[in-house]
């Protein structure tokens, strides 16, 4: 079982508010993933991770932020909520084994913007 | 750039193969996944292949590879009504392990 955990899985929010989806792991491992999903269903890289104090754009363009200060948290900011970032997110880590990147998801949160 | 496609929608009897197809275009990919996602969940990875490899079996699955077509094709075998879900193909993009993921396909399965 994953122990990666997404938080909240649902959130309602005004446009301009300034929000937080928090993302977090137990295994230890180095790389972290955010992805947005589409409604039709498509999923887009926008940020990731190699380990700590390390971030990379995807090759979704977005306006969000991360940051990597703990190998285990990798959160992911909105400074000003739009209707466009409604979306889910999904959240993902996988460790540093070469034979394999197994990629493990969180439950995602559904974000939406009113 | 780094694209995959797949076709968006699969609809199969139940007990029937079904075959769920990918393309990709990054001839440096190492390895290339399938997996599952079902309503209101997250992904969950279901097999992986090297790119070095043309075939793996695991019980109702098997993953074939044409890597001269950068082909990928996903088949399950007596399809049950659990199996519906949205599957996804990813590769990993050479050593930076990035994972890029294709379209989605909507699998349903019908009595």
């Amino acid at each position: 079982e994953a122990d990666i955990y997404q938080t909240p899985r649902y959130l309602v929010i005004g446009t301009g508010k300034k929000i937080t989806l928090e993302c977090s792991q137990t295994m230890g491992h180095d790389k972290m993933y955010w992805y947005q999903q589409d409604p039709g269903m498509e999923l887009h890289l926008i940020h990731y991770s190699y380990g700590v104090n390390s971030t990379e754009k995807g090759d979704l363009s977005s306006e969000s932020t991360v940051s990597r200060i703990r190998t285990e948290h990798f959160p992911l900011t909105l400074e000003s909520a739009r209707p466009s970032h409604t979306s889910q997110y999904l959240c993902a880590s996988s460790g540093y084994s070469y034979m394999n990147t197994e990629a493990f998801f969180g439950q995602g949160t559904r974000l939406t913007v009113v | 750039g780094e694209d995959v496609e797949q076709s968006l929608f699969l609809s199969v009897r139940e007990g029937d193969s079904s075959v769920i197809n990918c393309t990709y275009t990054d001839s440096s990919s190492t390895y290339l996944y399938w997996y599952k996602q079902e309503p209101g969940a997250g992904l969950q990875l279901l097999t992986y292949i090297f790119s070095n490899m043309d075939m793996k079996q695991d019980q109702r699955l098997t993953v074939l590879l044409n890597k001269k077509d950068k082909h990928l094709s996903l088949r399950i075998a007596d399809t049950q009504t659990g199996d519906s879900a949205i599957y996804f193909c990813a590769e990993s993009i050479g050593n930076t392990d990035k994972l890029i993921f294709g379209t989605g396909t909507r699998l349903q399965v019908f009595p």
